[in-house]
């Protein structure tokens, strides 16, 4: 079975400062990675993906994310955030060889950006 | 904007009376999804089709029935409304392959009084 966790369910920071969004994944089988941002009252969207290869990814608006194998880690980083990076973000897993292509969803971290 | 509608978008209801919520794609992928979403919980899966009549269950199925009778809607029914299923609820819909982008519906926000 797979698990996501995403240790911080609130993260507050100024704007124009860097952020780190944790997130933490248990497979027993090889899985693909994404990022997905939920901005008030809106679906989910996609912020970024590890397939394979190189282990930095980089997405929209900005963002980017490091897979580290070792450490089963795909943390998201944002350089200098703005106000209107203000959401919950929601880091997935897929196992690769799932015929259901299912998404396996951590419990979300919201980003509170403030002036 | 991938071409997800779901209806409706916000409901209140009884318990113990049937709901049903729908979803439409206009993109013709072959899977759809029914997920809630929970403070806390993150999404989770309620059940999934991979085709016309082709149906199961995910990780949190009990109270609910889907059906599939068209590609392009895939109906959610709870069957008698409880209170634990007052949620948010996301349809998504993705082609084939676990290496692809999931593309999500604007929600449908359940009340279950």
């Amino acid at each position: 079975a797979q698990s996501v966790t995403q240790l911080d369910s609130q993260v507050p920071v100024f704007e124009e400062a860097p952020v780190e969004l944790r997130c933490n994944y248990s497979s027993s089988v090889s899985v693909y990675l994404f990022w997905y941002v939920q901005y008030p009252n809106q679906g989910l969207q996609l912020l970024l993906k590890y397939l394979s290869g190189s282990t930095l990814v980089k997405g929209i608006n900005g963002f980017e994310a490091e897979f580290n194998k070792s450490q089963t880690s795909f943390h998201l980083r944002k350089p200098s955030v703005h106000i209107s990076d203000t959401a919950e973000y929601f880091c997935a897993v897929t196992p690769r060889e799932d015929s259901s292509y299912k998404l396996i969803f951590g419990s979300g971290t919201r980003l509170l950006v403030r002036p | 904007d991938a071409g997800i509608t779901q209806s409706p978008r916000h409901k209140v209801t009884e318990t113990g009376t049937p709901v049903t919520l729908r979803c439409h794609q206009t993109e013709n992928h072959r899977y759809m999804y029914w997920y809630r979403q929970d403070p806390g919980h993150g999404l989770r899966l309620i059940h999934y089709s991979y085709g016309v009549k082709d149906t199961d269950k995910g990780e949190v199925s009990d109270g609910y029935s889907v059906s599939r009778s068209k590609t392009e809607d895939f109906l959610l029914t709870l069957e008698s409304a409880t209170s634990s299923q007052t949620s948010v609820y996301f349809c998504a819909i993705r082609s084939q392959g676990a290496n692809t982008e999931a593309f999500f519906g604007q929600g449908t926000r359940l009340t279950v009084v």
